[in-house]
């Protein structure tokens, strides 16, 4: 199994609300990321975790909170958002974490920020 | 950060004729990785190569690499619709802790 599912594919929320994006793996990979796309942008790292820690935060807003309850699967818990975060949020997983092994990318959650 | 730039933003060929994409970087890097989006989805990993290769095949794909000019191509032969698609260069630094996207070549393949 080479999937990553990510849920949901779409999500409205308003600035006042709290979600949550999922993302899972089956490939046993220890690492794995969120991204965030804009429109005819490339995708730009948020959070690495590598055997489920925390590695890499690029300065990311705290109303975006990552969580990787286990090897698995990775959350990211959205709060207090903000139109300008509305964007296609990317998963991703590999081998281990670093740019050495290929990663692969579910196919997204479309989120819009009302 | 975005450490690759991409040449053309967007090309637009007929469906058989081949399709070339440049990408450049600004730093020393441990490897070299080529993806492909569908429009608003993921993207799929296409090929990699290592900073000590200069050329790798895969299919109808064949990848350059020329660290003296820190440039990689990317080259689709016979082009296909289904090759229509944004292609992003990704590179690895020596610290080899995280992938940096270019801007992505959008590459349209008309029938």
């Amino acid at each position: 199994d080479t999937e990553v599912t990510q849920t949901p594919k779409h999500l409205v929320m308003g600035m006042t609300n709290k979600k949550s994006l999922k993302c899972e793996q089956h490939m046993g990979h220890r690492a794995m990321y969120w991204y965030k796309q804009k429109a005819k942008k490339p995708p730009e790292l948020m959070f690495v975790y590598s055997y489920e820690k925390l590695s890499i935060n690029e300065s990311v807003p705290s109303r975006f909170s990552p969580e990787c309850p286990n090897s698995s699967l990775l959350n990211l818990h959205l709060h207090a958002l903000q139109p300008e975060d509305s964007a296609l949020y990317l998963c991703a997983s590999s081998q281990v974490a670093g740019g050495t092994y290929e990663q692969y990318f579910g196919p997204g959650t479309r989120l819009t920020v009302t | 950060s975005q450490q690759g730039e991409e040449d053309p933003q967007a090309l637009s060929i007929q469906e058989g004729e081949n399709a070339t994409m440049n990408c450049s970087y600004k730093t020393s890097i441990n490897n070299l990785q080529w993806y492909r989006q569908n429009s608003g989805r993921g993207l799929v990993h296409l090929i990699l190569i290592r900073s000590n290769e200069r050329e790798k095949h895969s299919g109808r794909l064949r990848v350059t690499l020329d660290t003296s000019k820190k440039s990689s191509s990317l080259l689709i032969t016979a082009s296909r619709a289904a090759d229509t698609a944004s292609y992003f260069c990704a590179t690895n630094n020596n610290a080899g802790n995280m992938l940096t996207f270019g801007g992505g070549t959008r590459l349209m393949v008309k029938p």
